[in-house]
């Protein structure tokens, strides 16, 4: 899979608008971009995912470059509930990869009331 | 509800022992996944499971020994256990097993502590 590159943490302020930026310049044009989280002590939940087109959904909206050699995860608004690690994953769309995902280091966001 | 449940959550054990975590999804899914989380904190898949078959298989010890008795169930056997694999195993579920597209749904994951 290729490689993504994430800030190590990003904090924000609750009620406020969050962009967690994510750079994969080696991304192929069958790599989707998928975004999960991890709340603490808790299980990687997934947030939203896209392969060249801005996508929303309840959670988040994921802003694609269009060159998508980078993406940024939207949170609209900022809840304490949102204080997770944040993984960005590229995901190849063919071949043998059996759908495995490939975690990074991920961004430690920080919310604070 | 829950749909990936996984049991024990907690498991402090000595050194050699063998011992067993179990996970089942009730999502009707057909692909089924073992993750590893390390002390930090970055997660590796280990095993993955398509309608009982394996088809992803990592670098892993092979004291590590998955097995799938349905779709719905799939446990991981660690024979021998080593200070080394004290971790906090995630099991995970997706519809395929393409997976470009897929959600996967995780598990709460279980506390391996090995003295």
């Amino acid at each position: 899979d290729a490689k993504t590159t994430q800030p190590n943490s990003m904090e924000s302020n609750e009620e406020e608008p969050v962009h967690l930026p994510c750079n994969h310049s080696t991304i192929s044009g069958t790599d989707y971009i998928h975004w999960y989280r991890q709340l603490p002590s808790q299980g990687p939940e997934y947030v939203i995912h896209g392969l060249t087109s801005n996508v929303n959904n309840r959670m988040a909206s994921l802003a694609i470059a269009e060159d998508r050699k980078s993406s940024t995860l939207i949170l609209h608004r900022a809840t304490l509930r949102d204080a997770a690690v944040y993984y960005c994953i590229l995901r190849y769309a063919g071949g043998t990869s059996y759908g495995k995902l490939t975690f990074g280091q991920g961004t430690i966001l920080t919310v604070h009331p | 509800d829950t749909a990936v449940s996984q049991t024990p959550k907690y498991l402090v054990t000595q050194m050699g022992n063998d011992k067993s975590i179990k996970c089942e999804q009730n999502l009707g899914h057909d692909t089924m996944y073992w993750y590893k989380q390390d002390s930090k904190k970055f997660l590796k898949i280990m095993f993955s499971y398509n309608n009982k078959e394996l088809i992803i298989n990592e670098t892993v010890p092979n004291r590590f020994s998955p097995k799938s008795p349905d779709k719905a169930h799939l446990n991981l056997h660690i024979n021998s256990l080593e200070l080394g694999d004290s971790a906090v195993y995630f099991c995970a579920s997706s519809q395929g097993a393409r997976g470009f597209g897929e959600t996967q749904y995780f598990g709460p994951g279980t506390r391996l502590l090995v003295l």
